[in-house]
């Protein structure tokens, strides 16, 4: 299973662009990489999929270098609802493997 | 939007006695998963689950843990004799057959075993 670093926390204000960067230096060929964002006393919610170059949808948009070591999650705007803990997770997408979270990245959006 | 559900979503039980976490996958979904997060750590993967037997499970599933899919919408965790270190957050997931589909969470059910 591929492991995952990223940043403990990070602070941001309203209105910025947040990059959350995650390194992923032994991601296998089938590997795909998914964020999830999760509030407290709630479950993961996925926000973005991508397996290289970029992804975009309407909340977020998820960029993957060609040799796919790390993916950076760029929040346009952020407001403080963004506030939330993000997991970078990295695996093969075929069901019932398991994708192992880890210990993500604490965003603080500040007024 | 379809979304997980799970019930209760706070369960309090004494140390030692059984409990079973109930879980509703989305409908049209076939795999489905068990996670727990104790309080302030991160989430971990228990159980994952298709076509009526367990995929993949990791350390943390023992025998004191079992999963079923008694009828065709439930999705259930039983842990036998619970231990106070049991006390967490648990999610149910499921996913859609297709392979690069992501999970889908359910809130959670929050175990506090005393």
């Amino acid at each position: 299973l591929a492991k995952t670093t990223q940043p403990i926390s990070m602070d941001s204000y309203e209105g910025q662009e947040v990059n959350i960067t995650c390194s992923h230096n032994n991601i296998a060929t089938n590997d795909y990489i998914t964020w999830y964002q999760q509030f407290p006393s709630q479950g993961p919610r996925f926000i973005i999929q991508g397996y290289k170059t970029k992804v975009t949808n309407e909340v977020a948009s998820l960029f993957i270098p060609a040799d796919r070591k790390s993916s950076t999650l760029s929040l346009p705007r952020v407001s403080l609802s963004d506030t939330a803990v993000y997991y970078c997770l990295v695996g093969d997408n075929n069901a019932g493997n398991m994708l192992t979270f880890g210990g993500g990245t604490r965003l603080m959006v500040k007024p | 939007e379809p979304e997980v559900t799970q019930t209760p979503s706070h369960q309090v039980t004494q140390m030692g006695q059984e409990v079973i976490l109930r879980c509703v996958p989305i409908s049209n979904h076939l795999y489905f998963y068990w996670y727990r997060q104790i309080l302030g750590q991160k989430v971990e993967f228990l159980v994952s689950f298709y076509n009526n037997e367990i995929s993949e499970k990791s350390e943390i599933f023992d025998d004191q843990f079992s999963v079923e899919r008694p009828d065709g919408s439930n999705f259930t965790l039983k842990i036998r004799s619970t231990k106070l270190e049991d006390s967490a957050m648990y999610f149910c997931a499921s996913k859609f057959r297709d392979g690069n589909s992501p999970l889908h969470f359910g809130n959670g059910t929050r175990l506090t075993v005393t």
